[in-house]
């Protein structure tokens, strides 16, 4: 079957530690994106990328770092820089639309919940 | 304010029940989607729109551009609807698909 899997769905971590969370799409998406949710507020944009070895800053990128090695993968790390890191994290892709700079819509995995002790 | 406001915040209903929850947003989109959150946190896409209407099951989905408002409706409400929906939009062709948010709408169905 063809989703997106995030890992691990629950994830600890001491203050001062950096801790990566895993992301995997097979729908052979060409854009990937990382979301923080935090209660009462909106999902917010951490870094997105549109092409392998190319990433870009959403509007909380602060604290948080990416990589895109493959088309496959999105791996995110929270470093210790992060002051609040404790959120539940989503993880997306979507297909470019053929023939134009825009995407489709945007597949959602299950999330990590992370936890700062 | 917002860019995206979701109203109610928080809707219980009866089973049964026909559900309404809206969507306002200030700025020029390109799309406007409904998202469903369940408990367990993963989101689904349930419709992506740009005029209109569409409908899926007992859902249905309409947009007024002109308005910059959206709608999305649960007919015969049934308690696994119970969930978390989020309105999100898209800034016009040539941006890079990142989504606008709302903050949601909880949504509790009781039998």
């Amino acid at each position: 079957d063809g989703g997106i899997t995030q890992s691990p769905k629950y994830l600890f971590r001491k203050e001062g530690q950096n801790v990566t969370l895993s992301c995997e799409q097979n729908l052979n998406h060409d854009a990937m994106y990382w979301y923080r949710q935090d209660p009462g507020q909106g999902l917010r944009l951490i870094y997105y990328s549109q092409i392998v070895n190319d990433f870009q800053k959403g509007d909380i990128a602060e604290g948080y770092s990416v990589s895109r090695e493959k088309k496959e993968s999105f791996p995110l790390t929270v470093t210790s820089a992060q002051k609040n890191p404790t959120a539940f994290y989503l993880c997306a892709s979507s297909m470019r639309l053929a023939g134009m700079s825009s995407y489709n819509e945007q597949f959602f995995g299950p999330g990590t919940r992370l936890t700062v002790l | 304010k917002n860019e995206v406001e979701q109203s109610p915040q928080n809707l219980t209903a009866q089973e049964g029940e026909f559900i309404t929850i809206n969507c306002s947003y200030s700025v020029g989109i390109s799309a406007l989607h409904w998202l469903q959150q369940h408990p367990g946190g993963g989101i689904v896409s349930l419709f992506m729109l740009s005029s209109g209407k569409k409908k899926h099951g007992r859902l249905i989905a309409t947009i007024n551009i002109q308005e910059k408002h959206s709608s999305l409706h649960i007919t015969a409400s049934h308690p696994r609807d119970s969930a978390v929906y989020i309105c999100a939009v898209r800034p016009p062709r040539g941006a890079t698909n990142k989504l606008i948010f709302g903050t949601g709408t909880l949504l509790a169905v009781q039998p």
